[in-house]
């Protein structure tokens, strides 16, 4: 399997801007998970998915973040508008929770800059 | 609420040397625990991860325990080598699925 991937790996926009990011979970994986990584804060759940029904959105800072999971093979975040403290980098993780050990498989990450 | 902490921030040693990472937490009340390593620009890699009912797992130079009792848990890499040097994070799970990260302890292994 190739992993968790995420794309665009990296992107740059203006404030204002509307900004998608992208994740493809490991195939046979029932949760995905989106996290936001940052010096000041670390790294915070934004919203957990379980068979790709939205679970638990608190850690979605405002109305402006959104996500989504059509089916089990794709999920998007978007952010808009975009603001400058959006700058972070974002990952998405997929698990297969009700598993043996549950762990979480990160992909590399979509680091987001906001001018 | 969960709080994780992770001492110390950063850790500089020879190569060779033995590596002791601490991290507690402060419910003790947790499914499992999981250290990951994470390189310079990129994503997380789980390393090991110990049931709340284990009081240690082994992977190659990799030991982890658990006391969760003390809401303690150390990693321990032995014979470091310089590819060793990244930021190894901890992370607890209580009985739902939010894990909770510690800050991370930086490591660099001198050559």
């Amino acid at each position: 399997d190739a992993g968790v991937i995420q794309s665009p790996r990296h992107e740059v926009t203006e404030m204002g801007q509307e900004v998608t990011l992208r994740c493809k979970p490991i195939s046979g994986h029932n949760s995905l998970f989106w996290y936001r990584q940052t010096m000041m804060r670390g790294l915070e759940l934004l919203i957990y998915f379980n068979n790709n029904v939205p679970i638990d959105d608190s850690g979605m800072p405002e109305d402006r973040f959104s996500a989504k999971m059509p089916n089990a093979s794709f999920s998007t975040l978007k952010i808009q508008p975009s603001e400058p403290r959006d700058s972070a980098v974002y990952f998405c993780a997929s698990s297969f929770v009700g598993g043996v050990q549950e762990t979480q498989y990160f992909g590399p990450g979509t680091r987001l800059l906001v001018l | 609420k969960q709080e994780v902490t992770q001492i110390p921030a950063a850790l500089s040693v020879p190569e060779g040397e033995n590596l002791v990472l601490n991290c507690s937490f402060t419910d003790s009340a947790i499914y499992n625990l999981q250290w990951f390593r994470q390189d310079p620009g990129k994503g997380l890699t789980s390393l090991l991860l110990i049931q709340s009912s284990q009081r240690e797992q082994t992977s190659g130079r990799l030991n982890a325990s658990l006391d969760k009792s003390s809401g303690r848990s150390t990693l321990y890499i032995a014979a470091s080598q310089p590819g060793d040097s990244a930021t190894y994070l901890c992370a607890v799970r209580p009985w739902d699925y939010k894990l909770s990260f510690g800050a991370g302890t930086t490591v660099t292994v001198r050559a």
